[in-house]
């Protein structure tokens, strides 16, 4: 058990919607990072926060926004959904930034439809 | 941006055979990772290597950093149905992000 939680598991929605994903990091880490893994790719960073500030940004798309509240989970969320947006989203923790070891969930497989 | 590559993409060998799986890329990095990702779960780190040259061993698993930080190597010995998983490398780039590698897919057999 990393100790990072992800909710919800499973979500299927149709196009056009908006959704939320979400992640509590592990007890005293203050990074959060979100990661999307397809099928033909490898993970693909989106954007990191640190302490409630967005640290650093990916290939994250203008359609999603993340947010890390003061409790240290965080949100994501996609709006305008595409069937290419069906992917596993995965969250991980770490003490700081940088090179630190990453701890991940167990992700949020998406699906649209 | 920094890319890492990683090869065999698949690799699908009988229980206890060697296999060893190739992390490069043209661009320095200041640390590396390898993590392995199980079906259904998320990636676990296997280990951080830093130095330049640095060798590393888990039990059967040895990784080795590359003298010039570039590339990495992980090297299983006698692998076991256990081990079947995807095995990922991650490097630290020069904007703090981890980046990670495309992925080696192993199946062992019994």
């Amino acid at each position: 058990d990393s100790g990072v939680t992800q909710t919800p598991k499973h979500l299927i929605t149709a196009t056009g919607q908006r959704v939320t994903l979400r992640c509590s990091p592990r007890s005293g880490d203050l990074s959060v990072y979100w990661y999307q893994q397809s099928l033909d790719q490898g993970l693909q960073f989106l954007i990191q926060y640190y302490n409630g500030e967005e640290r650093a940004k990916g290939n994250i798309l203008e359609r999603f926004s993340a947010q890390q509240f003061p409790d240290l989970h965080s949100e994501l969320n996609l709006s305008s959904l595409e069937l290419g947006d069906s992917a596993l989203y995965f969250c991980a923790s770490s003490v700081g930034g940088g090179g630190s070891p990453l701890h991940f969930g167990n992700g949020t497989r998406l699906t649209v439809t | 941006t920094q890319l890492l590559e990683q090869s065999p993409q698949f690799l699908s060998i009988q229980e206890g055979e060697n296999l060893t799986v190739y992390c490069n890329s043209s661009s320095v990095f200041s640390s590396l990772q390898w993590y392995r990702q199980e079906p259904g779960e998320g990636p676990v780190l296997l280990v951080t290597v830093v130095t330049g040259g640095e060798v590393k061993k888990l039990k059967r698993l040895t990784f080795q950093f590359g003298d010039a930080r570039k590339d990495s190597s992980l090297h299983i010995t006698a692998a076991q149905p256990g081990d079947t998983g995807l095995y990922l490398c991650a490097g630290e780039d020069n904007t703090d992000k981890l980046i990670f590698g495309t992925g080696t897919r192993l199946q062992v057999f019994p």
